[in-house]
């Protein structure tokens, strides 16, 4: 097994740009979860998948941010426009369920210039 | 506010000592996972816990779940130097309908 797999994992990209972040979730894992990671914020949840449905997306922090998961396998964390302060690592994790012990990615390192 | 407090935020032992970490909250949990992070890799599970007063024992890491399951323990025995890292709690609460909560994680070195 892969694991979860996220791309890329680094992304530099200028202010006002439009970023796409991926995740490949572990196969027959039915939930997914989209984390936000910075020192002074720590692990942050965004938005969370069950059966490729949106359950829970009060941590968006705006608009501009936005997810989807048009299929069991793949799913997408979009940012624009992007921001200095969206520089931070995210990561996407996958679970049997939402109650079980998650799988993280190895993350996105984003910087926002 | 943080919903999970995690202490102390950072330790640094020399190797062959032994320490605790603390996870409290003031909200109960259905259940309460350790994590375990290394730089620039994603978190990996250590254990899980559900039942207040369980212990868990993963060779020298013993974990505790508190009475009330509001507060969490890791403790590690006789410390090495591939026990540096990132320690997270996270916890479930209420029906368990949302993603799990972290508490900011205790930074730990042993040192050789």
């Amino acid at each position: 097994d892969a694991g979860v797999i996220q791309s890329p994992r680094h992304e530099v990209t200028e202010m006002g740009q439009e970023v796409t972040l991926r995740c490949k979730p572990i196969s027959g894992h039915n939930s997914l979860f989209w984390y936000r990671q910075t020192m002074m914020r720590g692990l942050e949840l965004l938005i969370y998948f069950n059966n490729n449905v949106p359950i829970d997306d009060s941590g968006m922090p705006e608009d501009r941010f936005s997810a989807k998961m048009p299929n069991a396998s793949f799913s997408t964390l979009k940012i624009q426009p992007s921001e200095p302060r969206d520089s931070a690592v995210y990561f996407c994790a996958s679970s049997p369920t939402h109650a079980y012990g998650y799988t993280f990615g190895s993350g996105t390192r984003l910087t926002v210039v | 506010t943080q919903l999970l407090e995690q202490s102390p935020q950072f330790l640094s032992i020399q190797e062959g000592e032994n320490l605790t970490v603390y996870c409290n909250s003031s909200s109960v949990f259905s259940s309460l996972q350790w994590y375990r992070q290394e730089p620039g890799e994603g978190p990996v599970l250590l254990v899980t816990v559900v039942t207040g007063g369980e212990v868990k024992k993963l060779k020298r890491l013993t974990f505790q779940f508190g009475d009330a399951r509001k507060d969490s323990s890791l403790h590690i025995t006789a410390a090495q130097t591939g026990d540096t890292g990132l320690y997270l709690c996270a916890g479930l609460t209420g029906g368990g309908a949302d993603g799990l909560t972290f508490g900011k994680g205790t930074h730990l070195i042993i040192q050789p």
